[in-house]
């Protein structure tokens, strides 16, 4: 168990449809990283943020975005859903915002857009 | 942009042989490197990182090697098990934030 808990593990949505993942990091980790993994394809960075403030920025479509809280969960909303959407979406937290510090990952949403 | 090539991307041994996974990156300015472990309905699982100050490291039957001039990287696992199949993924990452940028990553499979 990693310690970063993700909600829910599965999801099933129409298209055109809007979703919120959520992501609960591990005890003290201040940073909350996003990302998205297609079919048999390695992970794409989508979006960073440390102790409640945007950090970085990948490939984030603009129908997605994402926000962390004062109590350090982080949420990501995904809306004007599309097949293409369908992905398991990891969120991985570290105590640091640097590149030296070890990322731990959720088990992930998959999410399904029928 | 950055980019990092994995190859191959599905290697199959028998079980004690070695599996070597290769990585290449395009960003010279990457200065580390992780490893991770990928198991099916789990999420990635660091198993071993390299930094560009260093060229080799090893922890137990797994070692990463790193070549800054060539800008590459690779994992070696030893008297390989079945429990070591899995996803293997390399990164790369540069600079003060945590954005890695991920290999495609390679499939081992174990045959016992």
């Amino acid at each position: 168990d990693s310690g970063v808990t993700q909600t829910p593990k599965h999801l099933i949505t129409a298209t055109g449809q809007r979703v919120t993942l959520r992501c609960s990091p591990r005890s003290g980790d201040l940073s909350v990283y996003w990302y998205q993994q297609s079919l048999d394809q390695g992970l794409q960075f989508l979006i960073q943020y440390y102790n409640g403030e945007e950090r970085a920025k990948g490939n984030i479509l603009e129908r997605f975005s994402a926000q962390q809280f004062p109590d350090l969960h982080s949420e990501l909303n995904l809306s004007s859903l599309e097949l293409g959407d369908s992905a398991l979406y990891f969120c991985a937290s570290s105590a640091r915002q640097g590149s030296d510090t070890e990322a731990f990952f959720g088990q992930g949403t998959r999410l399904t857009v029928v | 942009g950055e980019n990092v090539e994995q190859h191959p991307s599905t290697l199959s041994v028998q079980e004690g042989d070695s599996a070597v996974i290769k990585c290449t990156y395009s960003d010279s300015a990457s200065n580390y490197f992780p490893w991770y472990k990928q198991e099916l309905g789990k999420g990635p699982q660091l198993i071993i990182d390299i930094r560009s100050n260093v060229g080799e490291k090893k922890d137990q039957r797994i070692a990463v090697t790193l070549n800054k001039t060539a800008k590459h990287f690779s994992l070696h696992i030893t008297e390989t098990q079945p429990e070591d199949s899995a996803v293997y993924f390399c990164a790369a990452s540069k600079g003060s934030n945590y954005q890695l940028i991920w290999g495609a990553g390679t499939k081992l499979i174990i045959k016992p």
